[in-house]
C-alpha cells in the first residue's frame, strides 16, 4: 500500500519560499510508471494541479503555467522523497497543498495535506 | 471560476441514485478520456473513485460508475448511503499550458 507523508512550515512570510516534502512508502520516486504530483485547495481557487515530476529513462517535470516561474518539484532518490518549492509566495499562495501519486493523469494516492498560510 | 463546470449540490434519498455532471471542453474531457472523479469528505484529502472515465481503482464499491458523453462527464452513484455524503470533484487532462484542470466540486447531501 502506497503512503505519503508530508512534512513542513504552516507558516510562511510574503515573499518568503514555501518549502514542502512528501515521503513515499509502499513504492519508488524513481517507478517508471508513476508520477509525483502536487497539487493545492483553497476556497477562493478550488483544487489546482501544479505541477509533478517522473522518471522515463530521465527526470522529467511539468508545472502548471500559472506558477511555473515560481515553482520547482525535485525528486530524491536517497531518500525516496520528492519535494516542492514555491517562491515569492503571496497570500494568494495560501491553501491545503496536497502531494499525490500519478498515473498516467489521475492521482490515486495522496498525502494528508499541509495547509500553508502566507501571512506576515 | 473552475476550469470544468460542476453542479454545486445534488441530494437524493438512501437507496436512491444521483449523477452529478461535469463540463468541459474538446481540449480536456471532449477530446480525451482522461477523466477521473474525487470523493472528499470535510477534512480529509480527495480519494480517486473513478480514473480514465469509467474505470474503478481496487476497492471502490461498484455503486459508483462514470460515463462520458461530448464535453460533458458525469458520475452516477447507486444505491445511496449515508456514507457518500461528500463532495464530488471531477478532473481531466488538457491539452494546454495547464495539463490537469477540475472542477469546483459538488457536495452530495444523503436526505
Amino acid at each position: 500500500q502506497v503512503q505519503l507523508q508530508q512534512s513542513g512550515p504552516g507558516l510562511v512570510k510574503p515573499s518568503q519560499t514555501l518549502s514542502l516534502t512528501c515521503a513515499i512508502s509502499g513504492d519508488s520516486v524513481s517507478n517508471n510508471n508513476a508520477a509525483w504530483t502536487w497539487i493545492r485547495q483553497s476556497p477562493s481557487r478550488g483544487l489546482e494541479w501544479l505541477g509533478r515530476t517522473y522518471s522515463r529513462s530521465t527526470w522529467r517535470t511539468d508545472y502548471a503555467v500559472s506558477v511555473e516561474s515560481r515553482i520547482t518539484i525535485k525528486p530524491d532518490t536517497s531518500k525516496n522523497q520528492f519535494s516542492l518549492q514555491l517562491n515569492s509566495v503571496t497570500p494568494e499562495d495560501t491553501a491545503v497543498y496536497y502531494c499525490a501519486r500519478g498515473s498516467s493523469w489521475d492521482l490515486n494516492y495522496w498525502g494528508q495535506g499541509t495547509l500553508v498560510t502566507v501571512s506576515s | 471560476q473552475s476550469a470544468l463546470t460542476q453542479p454545486a449540490s445534488v441530494s437524493g434519498s438512501p437507496g436512491q441514485s444521483i449523477t452529478i455532471s461535469c463540463t468541459g471542453t474538446s481540449s480536456d474531457i471532449g477530446g480525451y478520456n482522461f477523466v477521473s472523479w474525487y470523493q472528499q469528505h470535510p477534512g480529509k484529502a480527495p480519494k480517486l473513485m473513478i480514473y480514465e472515465v469509467n474505470n474503478r481503482p481496487s476497492g471502490v464499491s461498484n455503486r459508483f460508475s462514470g460515463s462520458k458523453s461530448g464535453n460533458t462527464a458525469s458520475l452516477t452513484i447507486s444505491g445511496l448511503q449515508a456514507e457518500d455524503e461528500a463532495d464530488y470533484y471531477c478532473g481531466s487532462y488538457r491539452s494546454s499550458d495547464t495539463l490537469v484542470v477540475f472542477g469546483g466540486g459538488t457536495k452530495l447531501t444523503v436526505l
